[in-house]
């Protein structure tokens, strides 16, 4: 089956500096990306996705950068904010929708 | 749009008896619908995937005689964890996926119910 691999586990930044998560993922089929924010104790969010016909999308302070031929792609979020902290998961996107670990990103004022 | 809601968001029970979860697809019909299980500081666990009007398709490891799903409709899943033990505490959570081709065609996820068995 597909594996999905994120890192870091966490992840601590100062108010305004950027953040990158990254996620590996092993079946060559999958053309879907999305990435989720949980904020404690609430399901998952949408909060950016990328097909692959494309290498990258933007979101105000959020992106998304995908690299099929390495396998992996990465959330970036410019400028963080407080409220950017929360924890965040890729997802694959074959069969059995296989959750990443998951990010836990602290963003201090 | 693509609002997904769960019922009830908090539920404490007795060991031995059974709840049951809704997740409401309140503005979209959801074809499909997905229930997940996730423990403190851990990943969401896919449980079991089910389409309207069939039986769910439960995923290795997971007993489809403790956890049944009904799918009835297509705003409407349930998950009624029988028989509950302690070890079935946890946050359950739903998404629901609308029909291939439409705006909805992406899993949207409920809030979340947590389960505490005493």
């Amino acid at each position: 089956g597909e594996n999905v691999e994120q890192h870091p586990s966490t992840l601590s930044v100062q108010e305004g500096d950027s953040a990158v998560i990254k996620c590996t993922y092993s079946d060559s089929a999958s053309n879907y990306f999305p990435w989720y924010k949980q904020e404690l104790g609430k399901g998952p969010q949408l909060i950016i996705d990328i097909r692959s016909n494309v290498g990258e999308k933007k979101d105000q302070r959020i992106a998304v950068t995908l690299n099929k031929t390495a396998k992996h792609f990465s959330l970036h979020i410019t400028e963080t904010q407080p409220e950017d902290s929360a924890v965040y998961f890729c997802r694959g996107s074959q069969g059995n929708l296989i959750f990443g670990k998951g990010t836990k990103l602290s963003v201090k004022p | 749009g693509a609002v997904v809601s769960q019922h009830p968001s908090r539920v404490i029970c007795k060991s031995g008896t059974s709840v049951k979860i809704e997740c409401r697809s309140l503005d979209f019909q959801a074809t499909t619908m997905f229930w997940y299980r996730q423990f403190p500081k851990k990943s969401l666990m896919l449980m079991a995937t089910s389409n309207e009007g069939s039986k769910a398709t439960y995923e290795q490891g997971v007993e489809k005689d403790k956890f049944l799903i009904n799918h009835a409709s297509l705003t409407l899943s349930t998950l009624t964890v029988t028989s509950a033990h302690p070890e079935d505490s946890s946050f359950y959570i739903c998404s629901a996926r609308g029909l291939a081709g439409s705006s909805y065609n992406e899993q949207f996820f409920g809030p979340g119910t947590r389960l505490t068995v005493l």
